[in-house]
């Protein structure tokens, strides 16, 4: 079966410096991968996705992914944190060996914004 | 699209008790996801719906869970004899098929408190 491994349950940023959250998949065949966020006592909001095609995909909110089919890994990035990013990051994995409709998340990131 | 709503945002019961908790999804999506979420993790998967059939179920959910989903549009998620165990966020999610690339979209989950 397909997992996702988030290493770092917690990552704190001072405003205005890059973020970086890591997320590993496991599956012998690419799969399709998701970032979302969660604010507190809110459900997940898709950030970006990647299928096929162009493995650099822009989402909203200025977060941008990389597939790297040679590491198994599709880390999220932002070029500068604002306070608002401050939330719960979920990475999430579908199709890939065995081909699942569903999805399967990591534990979570949390993402903490200092001034 | 109105999106994913769920009812109702918070629950709180006594052990041994029966809950129900209702989610519509987006209208024209097919497909329906129940998640149950604890603190510091993920979402877990619980069930999927294609339409009105019920597809898959996880090995989390016991016979103490039911789900239905009449004429493919709304759905319940059933909690018989509840346990202090089944304290969780319940989210219910949706997307539209065919293919396994399709984002899900979150309603803001109920929370279940079992005293």
């Amino acid at each position: 079966a397909q997992s996702v491994t988030q290493l770092g349950s917690h990552v704190s940023v001072s405003e205005g410096a890059l973020v970086l959250l890591r997320c590993n998949y496991s599956s012998s065949v690419p799969p399709y991968l998701f970032w979302y966020v969660q604010y507190p006592n809110q459900g997940l909001q898709l950030l970006l996705k990647y299928t096929t095609g162009a493995t650099l995909v822009k989402g909203i909110n200025g977060f941008e992914a990389e597939f790297k089919k040679s590491e198994t890994s599709f880390h999220l990035t932002k070029p500068s944190a604002h306070m608002s990013d401050a939330a719960e990051y979920f990475c999430a994995v579908s199709g890939g060996s065995g081909g699942s409709y569903i999805p399967t998340f990591g534990r979570g990131t949390s993402l903490i914004v200092h001034p | 699209d109105t999106g994913v709503s769920q009812d109702p945002r918070h629950k709180i019961t006594k052990r041994g008790q029966n809950v129900t908790f209702r989610c519509d999804p987006i209208s024209e999506h097919n497909r329906l996801y129940w998640y149950r979420q604890t603190l510091g993790q993920g979402p877990e998967f619980l069930t999927y719906f294609q339409n009105e059939a019920q597809l898959e179920k996880s090995r989390l959910l016991s016979d103490r869970f039911s789900a239905e989903r009449p004429k493919g549009s709304f759905s319940t998620l059933e909690i018989q004899r509840t346990e202090q165990g089944d304290s969780a966020m319940y989210l219910c999610a949706s997307s539209l098929g065919p293919g396994v690339g399709s984002p899900l979209h979150f309603g803001n989950g109920t929370r279940l408190t079992v005293t």
